[in-house]
Formats: structure tokens, C-alpha cells, sequence
């Protein structure tokens, strides 16, 4: 059975650093695309990052230049580094797994709660 | 940049009616749009891929419909735990980014 864990989610001041961690099992995180997905209080889902099975990573353009997608293939886990964080960075964060690049997310996890205020 | 347009922004609607849900995008995304449900607390769940196809067990009242910019999802008779969030979501191939639309809220009448 496939299942992503998220954690590492907190309460961290303007301009701080976190690293969430999303906890693969049931596949291979280094065979597939992996991708973090954040939702804002009363908003929809946003898009922030993927890495592809080869490697590669891409960002939304809010995020560039400060977050940094990665993964620890021996932990079959992904993480995500965010820094100079800022208010409208806080959200819900979810890991999710597509089987290619082109395809939807199939899965999901539950989700860890950042939220950046002073 | 594509742009996902949801319609409308709630539905109002009663166990065993039938719902249909909207989604619009600024330019073609041939068939390559998937739909999700999404309830509070909750991951969020893949119901149909590539425009018209359910995922892996998903009920079969769950339909999506649509190509080019024009895209519904229908759900024939709705059950009790079908009242949540979805969304509509392309991907563009370059540079990749995944858009999603703003929602439309399935509420109990």
C-alpha cells in the first residue's frame, strides 16, 4: 500500500528556515515524481515543487530561489528545505506522487501545517 | 501561463441529485486535465485522469467529460460522503508546472 507522512511542519518567524520531510512507503520515491503541494488558509491548492525520477527539479515561481526540493534515496524520502520564509508561505503542505512526469498526482499524504507569523 | 477557471464557486445540492461541475482553461490543454476531491483534514484524492478516465477505484457516478478548454465533471447521483472540494488540474510541458483551479465546493442543500 502506498503511503506518504509528512512532518517537520511549525510555527516559525518571518524571514526562518524549515525542512519538511515526507516518509515514502509502498514504492520507490528515486523511481517516480514527487512533488509538494501547499494550500493557504480558505484558498486551493498551489503547486510548489517537483523532482523528476532523473533528478531534475522545478519550482513555482513564488517559491524560486528559496525553497529546495530533495531526496534521501537509502530513506526512500523527500524533503523540502524552505527558507526567508515569509506570511503568505503558511499553508499545509502535502507530498505527492506521480508514477510520470506527465501524469496527476495519484497519491497523497495527509499533510504538515507551516505557519510563518511573529 | 494557463489559467483554470472553476464554475460555480459552490453547488448547492441534495443527496441522490445530480451534480455538474465546470472547469474552463485559458488556452488548450488537449486532454491532459485530471480532477480531485478534497475534503477538510483530509489528503486530497484523484478521481479522473486524463479528462475522462476514473482512477483506481473510484465509483463509477463519478464521470469527467471535455477536451481543448471546455471540461465537466459529472457525479450522476450524489451520496452522502460526495459533499467536499474539488478541483481541476493541468500540467504544462514547458518549463513543467502544475495548475489548479480555484475550486467549486459541493454543499448539502
Amino acid at each position: 500500500e502506498v503511503q506518504l507522512v509528512e512532518t517537520g511542519g511549525g510555527l516559525i518567524q518571518p524571514g526562518g528556515s524549515l525542512r519538511l520531510s515526507c516518509a515514502a512507503s509502498g514504492f520507490t520515491v528515486s523511481t517516480n515524481y514527487m512533488s509538494w503541494v501547499r494550500q493557504a488558509p480558505g484558498k486551493g491548492l498551489e503547486w510548489v515543487s517537483i523532482i523528476y525520477s532523473g533528478g531534475n527539479t522545478h519550482y513555482a515561481d513564488s517559491v524560486k530561489g528559496r525553497f529546495t526540493i530533495s531526496r534521501d534515496n537509502s530513506n526512500n524520502t523527500v524533503y523540502l528545505q524552505m527558507n526567508s520564509l515569509r506570511p503568505d508561505d503558511t499553508a499545509v503542505y502535502y507530498c505527492a506522487r506521480a508514477p510520470v512526469a506527465v501524469a496527476p498526482f495519484h497519491h497523497w499524504g495527509q499533510g504538515t501545517l507551516v505557519t510563518v507569523s511573529s | 501561463e494557463i489559467v483554470l477557471t472553476q464554475s460555480p464557486a459552490t453547488l448547492s445540492l441534495s443527496p441522490g441529485e445530480r451534480a455538474t461541475l465546470s472547469c474552463r482553461a485559458s488556452q488548450s490543454v488537449s486532454s491532459y486535465l485530471a480532477w480531485y476531491q478534497h475534503k477538510p483534514g483530509q489528503a486530497p484524492r484523484l478521481l479522473i485522469i486524463d479528462a475522462s478516465n476514473r482512477a483506481t477505484g473510484i465509483p463509477a457516478r463519478f464521470s469527467g467529460s471535455g477536451s481543448g478548454t471546455d471540461f465537466t465533471l459529472t457525479i450522476s447521483s450524489l451520496e452522502p460522503e460526495d459533499f467536499a472540494v474539488y478541483y481541476c488540474q493541468q500540467r504544462s510541458n514547458w518549463p513543467p508546472k502544475y495548475t489548479f483551479g480555484q475550486g467549486t465546493k459541493l454543499e448539502i442543500k
